[in-house]
Formats: structure tokens, C-alpha cells, sequence
């Protein structure tokens, strides 16, 4: 079964870089079958999409946090990792990391569905 | 962005009842909406994807509908494991963008 799992800092200063990490297991994570996405959830935004990430390096971010994300990707540890720079009380959250299924190996990342979710990790930014 | 809005916001049901959800879009999305299930402290999980399809392990009494701006989720007759929060998804076009969540709780 396809696992991710989330991992990193619980706390973050104000102004700071938040770095979180996504282990994947139980799936090829080099096919072209799948994007790896971050999502968020709080309870002042609901479910807000963060970004995606395909094995190829190719990026998909939200415009509303795109000048303050970066998505990257290791292959060769099963991996793939959020950067969030410039960090306020706004982006205290839980951040979830999840694969999203294409339904043609290679396309974009429209027409996806999120699953699995990893467990979530509660991120506070405060000083 | 394209804005989803689900209704009812919450929703007092029993077990064995027959519920629907339904969620709008802001423009045609075809049939690229996605619906979950989020249980209080646990991430969401995957019931329907493209507007009708079930995710493999998730019980028939769950079905959806809908294409175009207007979408429905069914369960069949409520077991007590389903009362929860539900989002609808699109991924027509990105961001994509969730809807506000639907509880649904025992009445």
C-alpha cells in the first residue's frame, strides 16, 4: 500500500523559512502516473492547495503563496520537500503531503485526485 | 481562483438515513471534482474522484454525481463510522481549491 508521511519542525519563527519533508514509500515514485502535492489546512482558510511536484521537476504552485514556495523533489530518496519563506502567524496550519493520480502518465497535474494523505503535521509560527 | 461552496454547512442525520451534499462550482469544470471524508483528527481520505467514481476500498452506499457546475454526494443509508466533515475538490484548472466542509454529525 502507498504511504507518505510527513516530517519536520513544529515550530517556526516569524519571518523565518518553514521546511517540511515527505517520505513516499509502497509506490514507484519516479512514474508518470503521479504528482506530490502539499496541502494545507486551518481553521481560518479551511483546505487551501499549496503545490505539486512531478519526479520530471515540473512545478505546479498556488499563485496566492507562489512567490514564497519552493517544491523540489529527491528520487533517489523517496522524497520530495516543502519550502515556505517569510513565514507569519497566517501560515500556522496543518500541512499535509499527498500523491495525486493523473489519469494520463505524463500529463499535467489537472484532472487529479488526492490519495493517500499523509497524517498531517501541525506547523505554529511564533516567536 | 474557481470558489466552491457546499450545502449544507452541517447536517443532523441518524444512522440508516439517506444523505446528500451538494457542491457548486463558480464555472464548468466538467467532471473534475473530488470528494472526501475527514474524520476529527485525521487527514482527509479520498471517497469519489471525477464527479463518480469510487476510490477502490471505500463502501458502494457512497456515490456521487454531477457534471458542469453542479455536483451531489449520496450515501445510501448512514453507518455510524460516517459521520464526519466532507469536502468537495476541484482539479479543472489550478489552484485548485476545496470546498468549505459539510459536517455531518448524529442527530
Amino acid at each position: 500500500q502507498p504511504q507518505v508521511q510527513e516530517s519536520g519542525p513544529g515550530l517556526v519563527k516569524p519571518s523565518e523559512t518553514l521546511s517540511l519533508t515527505c517520505s513516499v514509500s509502497g509506490v514507484s515514485f519516479t512514474s508518470g502516473n503521479y504528482y506530490w502535492d502539499w496541502i494545507r489546512q486551518s481553521p481560518g482558510k479551511g483546505l487551501e492547495w499549496i503545490g505539486s511536484v512531478h519526479y520530471s521537476g515540473t512545478t505546479y504552485y498556488n499563485p496566492s503563496l507562489e512567490s514564497r514556495v519552493i517544491i523540489s523533489i529527491d528520487t533517489s530518496k523517496n522524497q520530495f520537500s516543502l519550502k515556505l519563506s517569510s513565514v507569519a502567524a497566517a501560515d500556522t496550519a496543518v500541512y499535509y503531503c499527498a500523491r495525486a493520480t493523473i489519469p494520463a502518465a505524463g500529463g499535467p497535474v489537472m484532472y487529479s485526485w488526492f490519495a493517500p494523505w499523509g497524517q498531517g503535521t501541525l506547523v505554529t509560527v511564533s516567536s | 481562483d474557481i470558489q466552491m461552496t457546499q450545502s449544507p454547512s452541517s447536517l443532523s442525520s441518524s444512522v440508516g438515513d439517506r444523505v446528500t451534499v451538494t457542491c457548486r462550482a463558480s464555472q464548468r469544470i466538467g467532471i473534475y471534482l473530488n470528494w472526501y471524508q475527514q474524520s476529527p483528527g485525521k487527514a482527509p481520505k479520498l471517497l469519489i474522484y471525477s464527479a463518480s467514481n469510487l476510490q477502490s476500498g471505500v463502501p458502494s452506499r457512497f456515490s456521487g454525481s454531477g457534471s458542469g457546475t453542479d455536483f451531489t454526494l449520496t450515501i445510501s443509508s448512514l453507518q455510524p463510522e460516517d459521520f464526519a466533515t466532507y469536502y468537495c475538490q476541484q482539479s479543472y484548472s489550478t489552484p485548485f481549491t476545496f470546498g468549505q466542509g459539510t459536517r455531518l454529525d448524529n442527530k
